[in-house]
C-alpha cells in the first residue's frame, strides 16, 4: 500500500523546457490537488480535481497545466518552464466525505529551473 | 475570504522546554482546523485536528483547542523532544467548500537542541 507517490523527486529544467509531474495514488480517493511550496509563503494551491476527468484552478494556475484522465493519476505539466516555477510540488489528496477529512500527502518533487 | 496566520520562525527549544505556536484564521462558512507536521526531506502529515468550537485534538503530547471567540488554534506541547524538530502547518477547511480545498499558513520551523 503505497499511498501517494509523485515522480519524479527531483528535476533540473532549463528555461523554456517543459516536464510532467505524475501524482498516483492508491488509496481511491475523489479529490486530489497540487501544490507549490516556497520559502515563506506556505503551500499555494495550483490546481485540484474533484474527480476523474475534471480539473479546477487553485490560488495560483498560471503557466501550469493539468489532467484527470484516471482516477488514480493526476498529472501536472509544464509547458514552458521558468526560473520562478523552481520550487517543491507537493500531491495531495482526500476521500469524498465531508470538508473537514484529512488530506494526504506524497513526497514531493524539488523543481530547479535555471 | 479564507486565511490562516501563524507565529513567524524558526523557533529553537532546548529539549523539554514548553511549546507554543500561534495560529489565528479567518473564514466564511464553518472551519475545521488542522496542524499539520513536515519532517525534513517527507511531505506533510495531519498531527491534529479539530472540527467544532471549543474541541480539542491531541496526538502525540501535542495539543491544540478550537477557540472560536478568538479565532485561535494554537499548537502547544509541554516538553519537546529533539525528535519534534519540523515546521509545523496550521490549516483550514470550510463548509461548504467548493472541491474541500485546504487553507495553510505559511509554516513554522522549530528546532529542538538536546
Amino acid at each position: 500500500n503505497a499511498g501517494v507517490t509523485q515522480t519524479p523527486k527531483f528535476r533540473v529544467l532549463k528555461t523554456g523546457q517543459s516536464m510532467t509531474l505524475l501524482c498516483a495514488q492508491d488509496m481511491n480517493h475523489e479529490y486530489m490537488y497540487w501544490y507549490r511550496q516556497d520559502p515563506g509563503m506556505g503551500l499555494r494551491l495550483i490546481h485540484y480535481s474533484v474527480g476523474e476527468g475534471t480539473t479546477a484552478k487553485g490560488e495560483v494556475p498560471d503557466g501550469y497545466n493539468v489532467s484527470r484522465l484516471k482516477k488514480q493519476n493526476f498529472l501536472l505539466g509544464l509547458e514552458s518552464a521558468a526560473p520562478s516555477q523552481t520550487s517543491v510540488y507537493f500531491c495531495a489528496v482526500m476521500g469524498l466525505a465531508g470538508g473537514d477529512n484529512e488530506q494526504f500527502f506524497g513526497p514531493g518533487t524539488r523543481l530547479t529551473v535555471l | 475570504g479564507n486565511s490562516v496566520t501563524q507565529m513567524e520562525g524558526p523557533v529553537t527549544l532546548s529539549e523539554e522546554a514548553f511549546l507554543t505556536i500561534n495560529c489565528t484564521y479567518t473564514a466564511t462558512g464553518y472551519p475545521s482546523l488542522f496542524w499539520y507536521v513536515q519532517y525534513p526531506g517527507e511531505g506533510l502529515q495531519l498531527l491534529l485536528k479539530a472540527t467544532k468550537a471549543d474541541d480539542k485534538g491531541s496526538n502525540k503530547g501535542f495539543e491544540a483547542t478550537y477557540r472560536k471567540e478568538t479565532t485561535s488554534f494554537h499548537l502547544e506541547k509541554g516538553s519537546v523532544q529533539v525528535s519534534d524538530s519540523a515546521v509545523y502547518f496550521c490549516a483550514l477547511s470550510v463548509t461548504p467548500n467548493t472541491g474541500n480545498q485546504f487553507y495553510f499558513g505559511t509554516g513554522t520551523s522549530l528546532t529542538v537542541i538536546p
